[in-house]
């Protein structure tokens, strides 16, 4: 069974503060993975999107890894603000027959970000 | 603003009714997938379309369809209701089918009572 497992459940750090988020994931057959954050109450936002060949991907402040071997990604924030503050949730889609996406969401990690 | 429109923002109705969510997507995004968020649980994939035909399928019940219609919008129809359906339910758009970033809508809330 596809399973995305994302941790820490929730993180609490300082404005200006780094941070790592975890996913680790069973899917297969892998066809990519992405980082989204949401707001509360609001759609997600895609961050980055990495495919099997690609182990890192940045996006401003944001910086993905993706180790295929060991079906682990990480997320990591720098110099953390306020605007920070949200959930961020991994995805990985596996190929289906016809070529689409089926896609597995993680249940996110909810970064508060204080000051 | 993403560029992907839902309507309606919210949506009160009772158990055993039918409901119809809208989306458009993007400008020239040619697939479309629906996802269902529930307060308990992440979000939940339930079907892409691509250019008017059916791509993958996730967790979709078979009380709920889907279709998207020539001039790509898509509409998700939810029947014979029920209390646990109550959710926010989400549109994103892509240009293609793989392995496209995705763009979401604001959603719809539906509210079962």
């Amino acid at each position: 069974k596809n399973q995305v497992e994302q941790s820490p459940q929730s993180l609490i750090i300082l404005e200006g503060k780094n941070c790592t988020l975890q996913c680790n994931y069973t899917v297969s057959p892998f066809s990519n993975l992405r980082w989204y954050k949401q707001d509360t109450g609001r759609g997600p936002v895609s961050l980055t999107i990495m495919t099997f060949s690609e182990n890192t991907k940045s996006n401003g402040r944001y910086t993905a890894t993706l180790d295929a071997d060991t079906k682990q990604s990480s997320l990591h924030i720098t110099a953390s603000q306020l605007s920070d503050s949200a959930s961020y949730i991994c995805v990985v889609s596996a190929l289906v027959t016809g070529g689409g996406n089926k896609l597995t969401f993680g249940t996110g990690t909810q970064l508060k970000v204080e000051l | 603003d993403s560029g992907v429109t839902q309507t309606p923002k919210h949506l009160i109705t009772a158990t055993g009714q039918r409901v119809t969510l809208r989306c458009s997507p993007r400008s020239g995004d040619l697939s479309v997938y629906w996802y269902q968020q529930s307060l308990d649980q992440g979000l939940q994939f339930l079907i892409q379309y691509y250019n008017g035909e059916e791509r993958a399928k996730g967790n979709i019940l078979e009380r709920f369809s889907a279709q998207q219609f020539p001039d790509l919008h898509s509409e998700l129809n939810l029947s014979s209701l029920e209390l646990g359906d109550s959710a926010l339910y989400f549109c994103a758009s892509s240009v293609g089918a793989f392995p496209d970033t995705q763009y979401f809508g604001p959603g719809t809330r539906l509210t079962v009572l």
